[in-house]
């Protein structure tokens, strides 16, 4: 079985700093990792994903993730965000394409000016 | 790419009264389907897995008789929440692999508002 950890229910920042999202993993088999981006009253939008490769991956909106097997954390950074990043983000993982995803409880990137 | 509608996106109703929620893939066949509820300020919890032409497997917790699901095409899976109550008021998202076999991520239905009086 999976299960997510997202430490942080909520980061505020300041428009156009650097923000670090946090995520950790458990798994006991190789795992897909996934970032969403929830608007309010919306469904989830995929930032990027790792299945294999290179563990730097860069997504849309220009935010990143790397991918760190030795700490089980695929942590999502942005070097300058704005306002309309402003959301809730999760990190889910998954053990293939067919299987169920696995959520963290999301954090809540605030970003004001 | 990929898309998955939801209808409606949006629903009231009465205490006792049964609802059915619509997932569609539009452009490619689905023959599994994932249902998400997520209540306020709060993740998705997977509730149960459509398999067309099978019955949907329900995740520990989840009523299957409160929930119907019924993936009657490759193309469309239901969720009717039956005999509703207020507790039941949540945001319902479906979610399907885009081709058989593939690793790549599911796609996400917009989400229905099911708010219960």
């Amino acid at each position: 079985a999976q299960s997510v950890t997202q430490l942080d229910s909520q980061v505020p920042v300041f428009e156009e700093a650097p923000v670090e999202l946090r995520c950790n993993y458990s798994s006991s088999v190789s795992v897909y990792l996934f970032w969403y981006v929830q608007y309010p009253n919306q469904g989830l939008q995929l930032l990027l994903k790792y299945l294999s490769g290179s563990t730097l991956v860069k997504g849309i909106n220009g935010f990143e993730a790397e991918f760190n097997k030795s700490q089980t954390s695929f942590h999502l950074r942005k070097p300058s965000v704005h306002i309309s990043d402003t959301a809730e983000y999760f990190c889910a993982v998954s053990a293939g394409g067919f299987q169920k995803l696995v959520f963290g409880t999301g954090t809540r990137l605030l970003v004001s000016p | 790419g990929a898309v998955v509608s939801q209808h409606p996106s949006r629903v009231i109703c009465k205490s006792g009264t049964s609802v059915k929620i619509e997932c569609r893939s539009l452009d490619f066949q689905a023959t599994t389907m994932f249902w998400y509820r997520q209540f306020p300020k709060q993740s998705l919890m997977l509730m149960a897995t459509s398999n067309e032409g099978s019955k949907a497997t329900y995740e520990q917790g989840v009523e299957k008789d409160k929930f119907l699901i019924n993936h009657a095409s490759l193309t469309l899976s239901t969720l009717t929440v039956t005999s509703a109550h207020p507790e039941d008021s949540s945001f319902y998202i479906c979610s399907a692999p885009p081709r058989s076999g593939s690793t790549d991520t599911q796609y996400f239905g917009p989400g229905t508002r099911l708010t219960v009086l």
